[in-house]
């Protein structure tokens, strides 16, 4: 199992370019989440899914749209990217249950840099 | 959703015993404290969770006072290896675990 991956690594744009974040699971889990983190900041959660189908807002979700393409696959897209959009991004993913929490898994990361 | 209070950072040194308090006075009574571990340039991953009184697995211990309005992780006998950012999060389990938030955490710095 290779758990939540993560495509790309790195990336580097320039003010006003587009690209879309990619992640996969392979665990099976309903829910995905994609979170931002800055220099000495926590996680801020931008987008989650809860089930394939679904897709809402987190706490910082201006300038980001996400698709939950199938159970697997939850992308992040950036339709025009901004310095303040420079971060590393986490996904993760988890599967619900109702009595106890849930432990989500996380992804390496896609390291962004907008010029 | 329960605030979150721990110390920003943290030294210790190699084989001692660490522990870190998160304040969470407002906790509802269905809501799971949880701790995560992030080691430098990798996602967080999860390390305990518990409800009351005390847990312990093999990485960690955690410790529940009765009122639950704080919790302690303790690391027995730490190693470089636990340099890291430790996450304490507070809320329900099921559909509200959607918005937990991860505050900045602790910065354990274990010294040689």
């Amino acid at each position: 199992n290779a758990g939540v991956t993560q495509t790309p690594k790195f990336q580097v744009l320039k003010t006003g370019q587009s690209m879309t974040l990619q992640c996969a699971q392979d665990m099976n889990h309903n829910s995905m989440y994609w979170y931002r983190q800055d220099p000495g900041m926590g996680l801020r959660l931008i987008y989650y899914s809860a089930s394939e189908g679904t897709t809402d807002k987190g706490e910082v979700p201006n300038g980001y749209n996400v698709s939950r393409l199938n159970k697997r696959e939850f992308s992040l897209r950036l339709e025009s990217a901004a310095p303040s959009q420079t971060s590393v991004y986490f996904c993760a993913s988890s599967d619900i249950r109702v009595l106890t929490y849930n432990e989500q898994f996380f992804g390496p990361g896609t390291r962004l840099t907008v010029l | 959703l329960a605030k979150t209070t721990q110390p920003i950072s943290m030294d210790s040194y190699e084989g001692q015993e660490v522990n870190i308090t998160c304040s969470h006075n407002n906790i509802a009574t269905n809501d799971y404290i949880t701790w995560y571990q992030q080691f430098p340039s990798q996602g967080p991953r999860f390390i305990i969770q518990g409800y009351k009184t005390k847990v312990t697995n093999e990485v960690a211990s955690l410790f529940i006072p009765a009122d639950r309005k704080s919790s302690t992780l303790s690391l027995p006998r730490v190693s470089l290896s636990d340099t890291a950012v430790y996450y304490c999060l507070v809320g329900p389990p099921g559909a509200g675990s959607y918005q937990l938030t991860f505050g900045k955490g602790t910065k354990l710095s274990v010294i040689p």
